[in-house]
């Protein structure tokens, strides 16, 4: 079982409307999570960054921790073409040896059509 | 502001040939620097980190080295590629809570 699981998609939806994407894990010791965009052909871009469980908000953007259930969720509101991207989600367990490491799904494709 | 830059974009080499992709940092003084690989349809896996001048650990045991000759510079090396060596290669730096910070990458083919 991979410490971390993301659905890889492809996932279609059309403009505006509510994505969410998923990750589980198994590791109870990771307390940061960290959602990643990726264009394709580039590098990927820090979206959103959480420490422990709760909600964050960022503009149409809101990250979701779950930790009792090891569940974290990214919730996309009035999606855009532009939006279009690989998903990444990516965990650590924070300080000390495990500052930078992060743990990383797979992805999950999304296409959000005009 | 920081910024990170990695080159060459895109290599193609022959199984066998020599590697060197360069990562550079500016904007920031004694960042930790690290390289991960993103095979198709795999998630990220980090093989080197640095947390210094000549200071260089690595994650995974295989064909590739790293260097880091200078405090911005971080340097993925190998010396005969393999044909499993392809892929995209991220260098990154950590920010204040360890959240990672990437440059744009290097797309490797071995042919």
């Amino acid at each position: 079982q991979k410490e971390v699981e993301q659905d890889p998609g492809p996932l279609s939806v059309p403009e505006g409307a509510i994505v969410s994407l998923n990750c589980t894990y198994s590791n109870s010791a990771f307390q940061y999570f960290m959602w990643y965009r990726q264009y394709s052909r580039k590098g990927p871009e820090l979206l959103m960054y959480t420490y422990s469980s709760g909600n964050k908000e960022d503009g149409r953007f809101t990250a979701q921790v779950d930790k009792s259930s090891k569940y974290i969720s990214l919730f996309i509101r009035d999606s855009q073409p532009s939006d279009s991207a690989t998903y990444l989600c990516a965990m650590s367990g924070g300080g000390g040896t495990s500052y930078g490491k992060l743990t990383f799904g797979q992805g999950t494709i999304l296409t959000v059509h005009p | 502001s920081q910024t990170i830059h990695q080159w060459p974009a895109t290599l193609v080499q022959p199984v066998g040939s020599p590697l060197s992709l360069e990562c550079t940092v500016e904007g920031t003084s004694n960042p930790n620097l690290y390289w991960y690989r993103q095979a198709a349809g795999r998630g990220l896996q980090l093989l080197f980190y640095s947390v210094g001048i000549g200071q260089i650990s690595s994650e995974v045991p295989q064909n590739l080295s790293a260097s880091r000759p200078q405090d911005r510079q971080f340097i993925l090396s190998s010396k005969k590629l393999l044909l499993s060596d392809s892929g995209f290669y991220l260098c990154a730096w950590t920010g204040n809570a360890g959240e990672l910070f990437f440059g744009e990458g290097s797309r490797l083919t071995v042919l």
